[in-house]
């Protein structure tokens, strides 16, 4: 099982470039998840789906777009790129919502110049 | 909100010390994570505890829910243990969508 692959490892963006960042598991589950961890600061909620055309806002959604039109892929998209999304970004899943290992990729740096 | 404190921000060990990592946060919650993160950017979940205490080879992880603290420790401590070790807590009443995440303590095992 390769669990949640997410692409690409590395990015460096121009301001106002636009690009998507894949996430893709391959463990059937309902829940999944994008984070950024900016450093020094803990993990933040982008965005997350409960299942295939479902999806929420997290903490931080401003400049981000997601869809969920499989159960096996949530991609982010970033719209005009800023400086302050400069991050490193976490795609995750999880069975159900409540009392399940979350499971993460292996994240995603990006740069925005 | 849910504040995540975890402590100590960076401990260097001997390898084969016993190694405790401390975790307070300040509201009721449902659960609470603990996740290791290697140099390479990983993220690699190690516990999930509403209660007590768990044990998987040489990690153990209790929580008090009184005390709104947990605590995770390492036996026998090697450097392939190094690495960050993250808590998180998930608000009461709700799952892994109300996380709150501390920033980590960096943890360096020495030969």
């Amino acid at each position: 099982n390769a669990g949640v692959t997410q692409t690409p490892k590395f990015r460096i963006l121009k301001i106002g470039q636009s690009m998507t960042l894949q996430c893709t598991q391959d463990m059937n589950h309902n829940y999944m998840y994008w984070y950024r961890q900016d450093p020094g600061m803990g993990l933040k909620l982008i965005y997350y789906s409960v299942g295939a055309g479902i999806t929420d806002k997290g903490e931080v959604p401003n400049g981000y777009n997601v869809s969920r039109s499989t159960t096996e892929d949530f991609p982010l998209r970033l719209e005009l790129a800023a400086p302050s999304q400069t991050s490193v970004y976490f795609c995750a899943s999880s069975l159900t919502v409540a009392g399940n290992t979350i499971y993460f990729g292996e994240g995603s740096w990006l740069t925005v110049v | 909100k849910n504040e995540v404190e975890q402590s100590p921000q960076n401990l260097t060990a001997q390898e084969g010390e016993f190694i405790t990592i401390n975790c307070s946060y300040s509201v009721g919650i449902s659960a609470l994570h603990w996740l290791q993160q290697h140099p390479g950017g990983g993220i690699v979940s190690l516990f999930m505890l509403s209660s007590g205490k768990k044990k998987h080879g040489r990690l153990i992880a209790t929580i008090n829910i009184q005390e709104k603290h947990s605590s995770l420790h390492i036996t026998a401590s090697h450097p392939r243990d190094s690495a960050v070790y993250i808590c998180a807590v998930g608000a009461l009443n709700f799952g892994n969508e109300k996380l709150t995440f501390g920033t980590g303590t960096r943890l360096t095992i020495i030969p």
